[in-house]
């Protein structure tokens, strides 16, 4: 019945791994989003998509990769993984000027 | 700099009370979206605003796009109002930044 399903919920990954964290939405909306949440810190935005096979980047891209291969996945990419990519990641769907809906997240460790 | 600023960052209440949290805005936002993180990390969607104010229960908001503000009201606290409120506006139509989050405690 969730509207915005995140995998895997926990992930454990060594430093210089590749991690791919996904996102499916049944929403319809034609915008995803990816951000992280760290102490201290409000959501911040990685990336964007206005739909299948656009990604755009957001405030903080450096270190990920986006992939919207459909209107209803989308996909977040850690090539080389850092210590420094600890955090809890959320996707969101939503259209232009409406509210967002978010996903449960996935809290990521890299070691 | 930072588009969306959020007060205060903590706050506890005792059950029965009320208070409100504030964001304010450098720039003129068309939107505004409040959220509660729960105690299991999910993010629920209390109100979207484009203007006025909406309430819900014991919940009231209000967005005043000119001023550049937002607020959120909480009355007759109860322990489970407990959790960290976030807030979000965007002027862009596509994509919102978020507040730093107020981190409310509600005591017996």
């Amino acid at each position: 019945e969730a509207a915005v399903t995140q995998s895997p919920r926990n992930k454990v990954a060594v430093t210089g791994g590749k991690v791919t964290l996904s996102c499916n939405q049944t929403n319809n909306h034609n915008n995803m989003y990816w951000y992280r949440q760290d102490t201290g810190h409000g959501l911040r935005l990685i990336h964007y998509s206005y739909g299948a096979g656009s990604t755009e980047k957001g405030d903080i891209p450096d270190g990920y990769k986006a992939s919207r291969p459909s209107q209803e996945n989308f996909s977040l990419i850690l090539e080389l993984a850092t210590p420094s990519q600890t955090s809890v990641y959320f996707c969101a769907s939503g259209d232009n000027y409406a509210e967002q809906f978010f996903g449960p997240g996935t809290r990521l460790t890299v070691l | 700099g930072d588009q969306v600023e959020q007060s205060p960052s903590a706050l506890s209440l005792h059950e029965g009370t009320g208070s409100a949290l504030r964001c304010n805005f450098t720039t003129t936002m068309r939107a505004v979206q409040w959220f509660r993180k729960n105690s299991r990390g999910s993010l629920i969607n209390l109100f979207y605003l484009a203007s006025g104010t909406k309430e819900n229960g014991r919940l009231k908001s209000a967005f005043d796009s000119k001023e550049r503000y937002s607020t959120l009201h909480i009355r007759d606290a109860q322990l489970e109002d407990s959790g960290t409120y976030f807030c979000a506006a965007g002027n862009s139509g596509t994509y919102q930044r978020f507040g730093t989050g107020t981190k409310l405690q509600v005591v017996p």
